[in-house]
């Protein structure tokens, strides 16, 4: 059964805490992408990774880290410095100049 | 259409007419477009794509039109269901830093089916 899956569901974040988004794909595909969606809102790019052990800054990158170690996995962090976390978070994937495959999302709220 | 803010252009429409979509796009030199829909607290799922040679593209009750001399693309659904209501959003594909190609996204449009 090959797709994109994201843990938690939800997730809970309390004031100064550090919480790690989960995202594998077994789709075999080379890029993968973190994007933040807030309500009435387009999706906007967190960090995307080209190939292991490579990662690129998107648009809003401040207050997130992630890593790539494994082509399957492209975790994200969402650090204490990031101010206003309450969003829906969608993990993606491509081959390159491809669509990308979307994951069933993590809502993560603060405590 | 596109939306500003937190509200949504909303398309209210009954079951068994066609839904017609709209989007503008941003930029002239993007060369691929895809449309997806994104149910309530879910991911966006792949609906169609076009590319910037072609001006109509056709799936099953779907069709997405492309205009590129007003940078306007367009999603209709022929038949509509209530399985149809969903917030759809299109996207046109730029590239930078090499190989990857970026999607941008226009805010959406929610489709409400009524029976």
């Amino acid at each position: 059964d090959g797709g994109i899956t994201q843990s938690p569901k939800y997730l809970f974040r309390k004031e100064g805490q550090n919480v790690t988004l989960s995202c594998e794909q077994n789709l075999n595909h080379d890029a993968m992408y973190w994007y933040r969606q807030d309500p009435g809102q387009g999706l906007r790019l967190i960090y995307y990774s080209q190939i292991v052990n490579d990662f690129q800054k998107g648009d809003i990158a401040e207050g997130y880290s992630v890593s790539r170690e494994k082509k399957e996995s492209f975790p994200l962090t969402v650090t204490s410095a990031q101010k206003n976390p309450t969003a829906f978070y969608l993990c993606a994937s491509s081959y390159s100049q491809e669509t990308q495959y979307f994951g069933p999302g993590t809502r993560l709220l603060v405590l | 259409g596109e939306s500003v803010g937190l509200h949504l252009p909303t398309l209210s429409v009954q079951e068994g007419d066609n839904s017609i979509i709209n989007c503008a796009y941003s930029n002239s030199a993007s060369d691929y477009f895809i449309w997806y829909k994104q149910e309530s607290g879910k991911g966006p799922q792949f609906i169609i794509d076009i590319r910037s040679n072609m001006d109509k593209r056709q799936g099953q009750r779907v069709t997405v039109l492309l205009n590129k001399t007003v940078k306007h693309l367009s999603l209709q659904i022929a038949a509509t269901q209530p399985g149809d209501s969903a917030v759809y959003f299109c996207a046109e594909n730029s590239y930078y830093g090499g190989a990857t190609n970026k999607l941008i996204f226009g805010t959406g449009t929610l489709l409400a089916v009524q029976p």
